[in-house]
């Protein structure tokens, strides 16, 4: 089980923070992602993480996102900076496969900006 | 970079096939992967690795992909596959990363 948390609202300029819980299952062997969706349009996929720490960004995105994974608290946490209104969007946390799909998401958090 | 190409939509009536495609350069020499988003809801898997099922698809969903273009097809269509269908696949051309296809929204009649 997955479950997205973060503030709703972001103010323009600012750092977008958002964590994912991961419950029922091993955040170990994994990798991690995120994937976001603007309103009324298609999905977008913005960075992953390996449970040991490898990442890999959105080349368009890679200049202003970070994401880590806490093993320990079972979290996984994407900070994005200088966020604008293109940044508006349902952000979902879903589990991506060696195989290079997305198996399980979470129910998503919307950020409006 | 990379893009995939789907029909904004498609529209089929209940019991009919629905054909939908995704249309990347070469993708037949990528494995592509199919979701199902309903409104107000998570993506689910439908498809990966072009044509293999997650356990709990029915057998009405299949997939194929060949060339420049990769076909999610939707047998017997029910009112409950009313939906947005993307596409995705593993870029790694140039610069890796996932890309996803814009969606096409399956309309039921």
């Amino acid at each position: 089980h997955l479950q997205e948390s973060g503030p709703g609202l972001v103010r323009p300029s600012e750092t977008l923070s958002l964590t994912c819980t991961v419950s029922g299952d091993s955040i170990s062997n994994y990798y991690w992602s995120w994937v976001r969706q603007p309103p009324g349009k298609g999905l977008e996929w913005v960075a992953y993480v390996y449970y040991a720490g490898t990442t890999k960004y959105n080349p368009s995105l890679k200049r202003r996102v970070a994401i880590s994974v806490d093993t320990f608290n079972h979290q996984v946490s994407l900070q994005m900076s200088s966020v604008t209104a293109a940044d508006t969007a349902v952000y979902y946390c879903a589990t991506y496969t060696s195989s290079s799909y997305f198996d399980n998401w979470g129910q998503g958090a919307l950020v409006t900006v | 970079s990379y893009m995939l190409t789907q029909a904004p939509s498609v529209s089929v009536a209940p019991g009919q096939t629905a054909r939908l495609t995704c249309g990347g350069n070469n993708i037949g020499g990528k494995s592509v992967h199919w979701y199902q988003q309903k409104p107000g809801q998570a993506p689910v898997l439908v498809v990966y690795d072009d044509s293999k099922r997650p356990s709990g698809i029915p057998e009405r969903f299949s997939g194929s992909n060949s060339g420049n273009t990769a076909t999610l097809t939707i047998s017997r269509v029910e009112a409950g596959d009313e939906a947005d269908y993307s596409c995705q696949v593993w870029q790694s051309d140039d610069d890796h990363h996932v890309v996803f296809g814009g969606g096409t929204k399956l309309t039921v009649l």
